[in-house]
């Protein structure tokens, strides 16, 4: 069975303190894993696509990467504005059917000041 | 641009009611689907579409109906409304079944009493 686990739930950091969020994954075939951002209040938004081990994209202060069980997402030198719950989902290779994406719990990161 | 467009955003109803949770998107996008967020649970897959009169049933479809008339409208029914379906849910488009092209929208919080 496809699933998708993040650690920790919930993560405090003064700001400046880098840190990671972790998503291990067991999914039979990775088409691709996805990393999204939630704001209080609002629908989650695209982050990253990564599709096999080894891979690593960037954007600002976040970098994920990607192994064949879990993927990290690394935040350096957090501000306030990173604040919100990071969401991970896998998305699985199916023969003729919809690839549906099953999503982890996410982590609630606050960054304080 | 409007994106995906939930209404309403915020509903009470009572067991046993009946109500239909609206999601318009204007991307021209051929997949639409509805999940559902629950507190310690990830996105749950309720109904999908990819296309307009084509719907298909995701994890949790059971007290919920869909239809897809039009390419940019995607109605999510609650037949019979019960406690166990009090949620958040969302919307989202995409332009593939590719978790990487997905737009959610802001989310309709349902409470059930």
């Amino acid at each position: 069975e496809d699933q998708v686990t993040q650690s920790p739930e919930a993560l405090r950091l003064q700001e400046g303190e880098s840190s990671s969020l972790n998503c291990s994954y067991t999914v039979s075939g990775l088409r691709g894993l996805f990393w999204y951002r939630q704001d209080p209040g609002k629908g989650p938004e695209f982050l990253f696509t990564l599709y096999s081990a080894g891979e690593e994209k960037e954007k600002e202060r976040l970098k994920a990467t990607l192994t064949k069980k879990e993927s990290f997402l690394h935040i350096t030198a957090p501000k306030p504005e990173d604040s919100a719950t990071y969401l991970c989902a896998v998305q699985a290779h199916r023969r003729g059917n919809t690839d549906k994406l099953i999503f982890g719990t996410g982590t609630r990161l606050q960054v304080f000041p | 641009n409007a994106g995906v467009t939930q209404t309403p955003k915020f509903q009470v109803l009572k067991t046993g009611q009946s109500m239909t949770l609206q999601c318009a998107q204007d991307m021209n996008h051929e997949y639409m689907s509805w999940y559902r967020q629950d507190p310690g649970m990830g996105l749950r897959l309720i109904h999908y579409s990819v296309g307009a009169g084509i719907t298909d049933q995701g994890e949790v479809p059971n007290g919920y109906n869909v239809s897809r008339s039009t390419t940019e409208d995607f109605p999510l029914r609650l037949l019979s409304a019960a406690p166990s379906q009090t949620s958040v849910y969302f919307c989202a488009s995409s332009y593939d079944s590719s978790g990487n092209t997905i737009y959610f929208g802001e989310g309709s919080w349902l409470t059930v009493v």
